[in-house]
């Protein structure tokens, strides 16, 4: 069974924290990974894919990804009481077609 | 912003009857995919579709489930029998690629009684 594993929350911190979410995975052959932000009744909403070794940034976000750990991260710096939201790790499980595996998703509470 | 639409937002049923959610797919995008979402649980691959054909199932897309791409833009997902326990929040997602991020649609709540 090829899973994704995220911590459930949830993750509390103050305005303008760094705010750090993380993701394991079985299948070590996975080659993409994407976090994806859920608000209450809507659907998931890309933030950051990431590929290869390392740490991807794009503005406030940050995605980091150690293949060899099969951990990914997801860093949110100067967080917004507008970033409370669930936030899905996502995995390609390298089964020929992209088929994405979530996790149950952390959510995360950024209070004023 | 070209984006992923679904109709209807909300479906309600009966249970045995046949339901047919709808989505639009990202107009230059050429992968398809159902997802499903039960309340409080994990969002969980259905299907995913390519050139006219499924290209990988999961175990839950079963036989009465079933996708077609009746045109240039619609791409939908039939349940022919449905059940209670099918009662969840389905979204629709594109790609413009294989390995590409999928984009999702803002999703059809189904509810059967």
């Amino acid at each position: 069974q090829k899973e994704v594993e995220q911590n459930s929350g949830p993750l509390s911190v103050p305005e303008g924290a760094i705010a750090s979410l993380n993701c394991t995975y079985s299948d070590r052959g996975s080659q993409s990974f994407f976090w994806y932000r859920q608000y209450s009744g809507k659907s998931p909403e890309l933030i950051m894919f990431i590929y290869s070794n390392g740490d991807k940034e794009d503005g406030r976000f940050t995605a980091q990804l150690n293949k060899a750990s099969q951990y990914v991260s997801l860093l949110i710096r100067d967080s917004q009481p507008s970033d409370s939201a669930t936030y899905l790790c996502a995995v390609d499980m390298n089964t020929g077609f992209q088929k994405l595996v979530f996790g149950t998703g952390t959510r995360l509470l950024v209070s004023p | 912003e070209p984006e992923v639409t679904q109709t209807p937002s909300h479906q309600v049923t009966q249970m045995g009857q046949e339901v047919i959610l709808r989505c639009v797919p990202i107009s230059n995008h050429l992968y398809f995919y159902w997802y499903r979402q039960i309340l409080g649980q994990k969002v969980e691959f259905l299907v995913s579709f390519y050139n006219n054909e499924i290209s990988e199932k999961s175990e839950i897309f079963d036989d009465q489930f079933s996708v077609e791409r009746p045109d240039g833009s619609n791409f939908t997902l039939k349940i022919r029998s449905t059940k209670l326990e099918d009662s969840a929040m389905y979204f629709c997602a594109s790609s413009e690629a294989d390995y590409n991020e999928q984009f999702f649609g803002p999703g059809t709540r189904l509810t059967v009684l």
